[in-house]
């Protein structure tokens, strides 16, 4: 249980165009999931918080203009990259809570990944 | 920033031997949880360790905790080549919804 899909797996795209990545909860409804950056060899760096029905939460220098998180169901959570530029290429990962657990006890799962090329 | 460091950075043994990765924090915690991702893929939980927890294990996995000095480490033992992967340590602040993660140590496991 507790599935995590995203989709795609991989997207190139041309300079100035815009990427929508989607993350869904496949068994289980995510009221609230994350968004992660990770360049290669690196850590995961959080990009925002997810909530359904409200607006992401970014954390201290990710442009909300940028990159446009949409929460619009409880299994569905999209990251839109908005006129992409090659220094956004990297990879975006998604996560959800196990449902039905408080956070502190809570670990976390993870779509598959998105491969982010822009040139 | 909480986020944890991990050493060593990358690690190197043979098959059949244990792995030792060390992670540290720097503010309080409700629990401390390590991660494993296969290259250009995403993470999957390995185990998670509750503050008021001193070691925990899970199959050929041992974790301990060590509040006082906000660290942490994983055991491998018994290692095999399936186990070559990064391993990232993720903490949570009190009161915080969201993890941090470390940097993560690179393992390879020679066969």
């Amino acid at each position: 249980g507790a599935v995590v899909s995203q989709h795609p797996s991989w997207v190139i795209c041309k300079s100035g165009t815009s990427v929508k990545i989607e993350c869904r909860s496949l068994d289980f409804q995510a009221t609230t999931m994350f968004w992660y950056r990770q360049f290669p060899k690196q850590s995961l760096m959080l990009m925002a918080t997810s909530n359904e029905g409200s607006k992401a939460t970014y954390e201290q220098g990710v442009e909300k203009d940028k990159f446009l998180i949409n929460h619009a169901s409880l299994t569905l959570s999209t990251l839109t990259v908005t006129s992409a530029h090659p220094e956004d290429s990297s990879f975006y990962i998604c996560s959800a809570r196990t449902p039905g657990r408080a956070f502190y006890n809570s670990p976390l799962h993870f779509g598959n990944g998105t491969r982010l090329t822009v040139t | 920033s909480q986020q944890g460091e991990e050493d060593p950075q990358a690690l190197s043994i043979q098959e059949g031997e244990n792995a030792t990765m060390n992670c540290s924090y720097k503010t309080s915690i409700n629990n401390l949880q390590w991660y494993r991702q296969n290259s250009g893929r995403g993470l999957v939980h390995l185990i998670l360790i509750r503050s008021n927890e001193r070691e925990k294990h899970s199959g050929r996995l041992r974790v301990t905790l060590d509040t006082s000095k906000k660290s942490s480490s994983l055991l491998i033992t018994a290692s095999r080549a399936a186990d070559t992967a990064s391993y990232f340590c993720a903490t949570d602040g009190r009161g915080a919804q969201k993890l941090v993660f470390g940097q993560g140590t690179r393992l390879t496991i020679n066969p």
